[in-house]
């Protein structure tokens, strides 16, 4: 099975800083890759799929890149409503990464 | 709009079993694979497995695999997903959600459901 790699799992940051979580796969996944946001009580919403495809109505702040077995979800400047946890998900199978925890510097 | 509507809170005894149901409306319900994901507390996202509501073709993660059942009613547009054998380790939160189809496959969750959680104690 293909394993997805988060980090860092855990990143404190303040509001304005670019953020940027690493995702990487134990194998080649081409752009099969997902983020999604979670916030504390409340179900992951996507972001991003395909690797760099924003979701409608998600801010352009959010961006993603990357292909093969690295990729890269950027908050290009962190609001306080990004506070969450941050997970990628290969979309040919079913894994999900660790989780990236963005908390309040 | 489209949404996934999950039932409520459930506490069980080990051993027992969960029944938790997942209503869709705003799509064609028969259209789309339904995937069930787990997370316990304070821990990340687990995959179980999906049921195609057309077919009633279902896969199961290896973990679950004897212990989850999952099925659909397409009369009322309702997945269910039920878990036997309950342990203290299945305290989690519990989500339904919808997939999209790419090249690569049916794993990309655009719509979910709220959760629900299970607690698991004696």
């Amino acid at each position: 099975d293909i394993q997805l790699t988060q980090s860092p799992s855990f990143l404190s940051a303040s509001v304005g800083d670019r953020v940027t979580i690493t995702c990487r796969a134990s194998q080649g996944i081409s752009s099969y890759l997902a983020w999604y946001q979670q916030k504390p009580g409340k179900a992951p919403k996507l972001l991003i799929s395909a690797a760099s495809t924003l979701q409608s109505g998600v801010p352009s702040r959010f961006s993603g890149s990357g292909s093969g077995t690295e990729f890269t979800l950027t908050i290009s400047s962190l609001q306080p409503e990004d506070f969450a946890t941050y997970y990628c998900q290969q979309l040919n199978s079913y894994p999900f990464g660790g989780g990236t925890k963005v908390e309040i510097k | 709009q489209v949404q996934l509507v999950q039932s409520e809170a459930e506490v069980k005894k080990p051993g027992a079993s969960v029944k938790v149901s997942c209503e869709a409306s705003g799509y064609a319900f028969s259209g789309y694979y339904i995937h069930w994901v787990r997370q316990a507390p304070g821990q990340g996202l687990e995959w179980m497995g999906w049921m195609h509501p057309n077919s009633g073709g279902t896969r199961y993660a290896q973990r679950f695999q004897g212990r989850v059942t999952m099925t659909r009613d397409t009369s009322i547009n309702t997945a269910y997903m039920e878990l036997t054998r309950l342990t203290s380790d299945d305290t989690a939160v519990f989500y339904c959600a919808r997939a999209l189809c790419s090249d690569a496959g049916c794993y990309l969750f655009d719509i979910w459901g709220q959760g629900t959680l299970v607690t698991v104690s004696s």
